[in-house]
Order: structure tokens, then sequence, then C-alpha cells
């Protein structure tokens, strides 16, 4: 019973450098989202995705890109990475009705240098 | 605007001492409350939620949480903390659409 799953889960990149972050969930869900989690600024959400071919922008999109072309994948794209970026991501999603608690994957930590 | 409020950034329990975390939220419809507990660098893990009906509601690991609307608040408590509740611990609000807002996280640290 995986649950949520997050790849990697630590990662140094250099500015300028891309990376994805992978997510990948097997409960079935249509919602997902990305959020990263800093000191003291509790949960913001970066990107969600309401089901496949769906995605749409959070609370802190840019630098960020998102896709979902399964129900179970939602990578999230850093397509150049800066030293504001550093921060701990995690993946999350939610069952077919909005009072559905969310799942969380484990957190992927990045540090930008 | 919608939002939740936690307004300790820290808090200090003397193990076996009792412990209520305050959530104060602002939401215009209907909301649907979530706390949530994150240890040292593992993901969040869901404590309690509250939809509807009676307003006290019961968790995992010993916690209950407490809705009054009147008070916009959720609060969350343990009779008798144990050290290993010393973690982060968040509330959430959500409604009608999926987007759940967070509140900023109390870190709950016991003393021995």
């Amino acid at each position: 019973n995986a649950g949520v799953t997050q790849t990697p889960k630590f990662q140094v990149l250099k500015t300028g450098q891309s990376m994805t972050l992978q997510c990948a969930q097997d409960m079935n869900h249509e919602y997902m989202s990305w959020y990263r989690q800093d000191p003291g600024m509790g949960l913001r959400l970066i990107h969600y995705s309401v089901g496949a071919g769906i995605t749409d922008q959070g609370e802190v999109p840019n630098g960020y890109n998102v896709s979902r072309s399964t129900t179970e994948d939602f990578p999230l794209r850093l397509l150049s990475a800066a030293p504001s970026q550093t921060s701990v991501y995690f993946c999350a999603s939610r069952g077919p009705t909005v009072n559905t608690e969310a799942f969380f994957g484990q957190g992927t930590r990045l540090t930008v240098v | 605007a919608q939002s939740v409020t936690q307004p300790d950034i820290h808090i200090t329990v003397s193990e076996g001492a009792s412990l209520e975390l305050r959530c104060n939220y602002s939401y215009g419809a209907t909301p649907y409350l979530f706390w949530y507990v994150q240890s040292p660098g593992q993901g969040l893990q869901l404590l309690l939620k509250y939809f509807s009906g009676d307003t006290l509601v019961q968790g995992i690991k010993g916690f209950e949480a407490e809705f009054k609307r009147s008070q916009s608040s959720f609060n969350l408590r343990k009779p008798s903390v144990h050290w290993s509740d010393a973690a982060e611990y968040f509330c959430a609000v959500g409604g009608s659409n999926y987007q759940l807002i967070w509140g900023a996280g109390t870190k709950l640290i016991i003393k021995p």
C-alpha cells in the first residue's frame, strides 16, 4: 500500500539547472497538488490538478511547471533553479469528494547553490 | 480572504501535562477542518478531521479537537502528552473546491 511516492528525497542543484521532482499515487485520486514548505510559512500551493490533462496554478507558481498525463503521475519541473527555490517540496493527493483528507508523500529536500 | 491562523509558533509542555494547540480560521462557507502532524524529516499525517455533526472529534494518538463555529476555532487537545508527540502540527481548512488553506504550524516541544 504505497500511497503517495515522491522521488528523490534529497537533491542539490546549481543555479540555472533544471530538474523534475516525481510524484506518483496508487489510490486513483483525481486531485493532486504540489506544495513547498518553508520555515514559519506553512505549506504554500505551487500547482494543482483536478484530473488527467487539467492543471492550474496555485499561490506560488513562478519558476515551476507541471503536467498530468495520467491519473497516477504529477511531476513538478523546475525550469531554471534559483536559490529562492531551496525548500522542502511535498506532493499530495485527495479523494473524489471535497470532504476527504489529503495524503502526502515523504517530501523532497531541495537545495539550490 | 480565507486564512488559517495558528497563533503559537512554538509551545513547550512537560511530559504528562495537557496540551491545547490553537487554530482560528476565516472562511466564507461551511468549512472542512483538519489537523495534521509532521515528525522531523517526514511527510504530513492526518490526526483528525471535521466535516459535520458532533463538534468534538476524536483522532489518532489520543488527540481530539473541538469545532466552535461562533469562535471560528478548531483547537487541538490531548490530556497527557508523551515525548513521542514532539512534532510540528498544522491546521488546515477546505471547502467546496479541492484546495486546502494551511496554517503556519506550531512546533511542540516536550520537556522531560
